[in-house]
């Protein structure tokens, strides 16, 4: 069955980087594009970034611009997202999600979280 | 950049009642909008896909209206495994989405 696992939670401090994986199983990687997502506690969802596996595009946050970074590894079947000069406000935690064909083509199978602590 | 305007935040309710919620969109986009459930400590569960089709396997009590700008989650009878947090989801302007702030229905 499909599954999306993420990398474990981690804590950093305010102007370090975080990367965060997110491993596919069982469909064809490059098939389904994928979003990333976060969430900060007691918040709603806000949309991250995309990547197409496939051809390796992008498109970020226009708020994350400029410290985001979404890569692909197409023999690992693995996403990474990498966020830079990190703050305390983006602590959050943070989803990637396979975007498919179910009812529609905007189904999202979701990773299980990686809690991102930003603090001094 | 397309922002959605979700009500209201919260609300009680007792099991058995109708349960109504709203979400506006700054601009029009069409049908192209989802209603997602999240119980703490979960990912998202889609409800509702293209504003009013039931996803495959959520009960009939759940139901979606809307087109353009104004749309609707009802929830005909509440159950106790119903009480959750409520988004609505933009993907007209995919893959950049955008989500509702959220409604949170609780116990009355």
């Amino acid at each position: 069955q499909v599954q999306l696992v993420q990398s474990g939670a981690e804590v950093k401090k305010p102007g370090a980087s975080v990367k965060v994986s997110c491993k596919a199983t069982g469909y064809t990687f490059t098939s389904n594009t994928i979003q990333w997502l976060r969430q900060a506690p007691g918040q709603s969802l806000e949309w991250v970034g995309w990547i197409n596996p496939d051809r390796g595009d992008t498109m970020y946050s226009r708020s994350l611009q400029g410290r985001l970074t979404i890569v692909r590894d197409t023999s690992a079947t693995t996403a990474y997202m990498e966020l830079s000069s990190l703050r305390t406000e983006d602590s959050a935690v943070y989803y990637c999600a396979r975007s498919y064909c179910g009812g529609d083509c905007y189904s999202l199978d979701w990773g299980q979280g990686t809690l991102v602590t930003v603090s001094s | 950049d397309i922002q959605m305007t979700q009500s209201p935040s919260s609300l009680s309710a007792s099991v058995g009642d109708r349960v109504t919620i709203s979400c506006r969109a700054s601009q029009g986009i069409r049908n192209d909008l989802d209603w997602y459930q999240q119980k703490p400590g979960k990912a998202p569960k889609r409800l509702i896909y293209a504003a009013s089709s039931l996803e495959s396997g959520i009960p009939s009590r759940f139901s979606g209206s809307g087109s353009g700008t104004e749309f609707t989650l009802t929830i005909s009878s509440l159950q106790p495994e119903d009480f959750a947090t409520y988004y609505c989801l933009q993907h007209n302007s995919y893959p950049l989405l955008t989500f509702g702030g959220g409604t949170k229905v609780e116990i009355k």
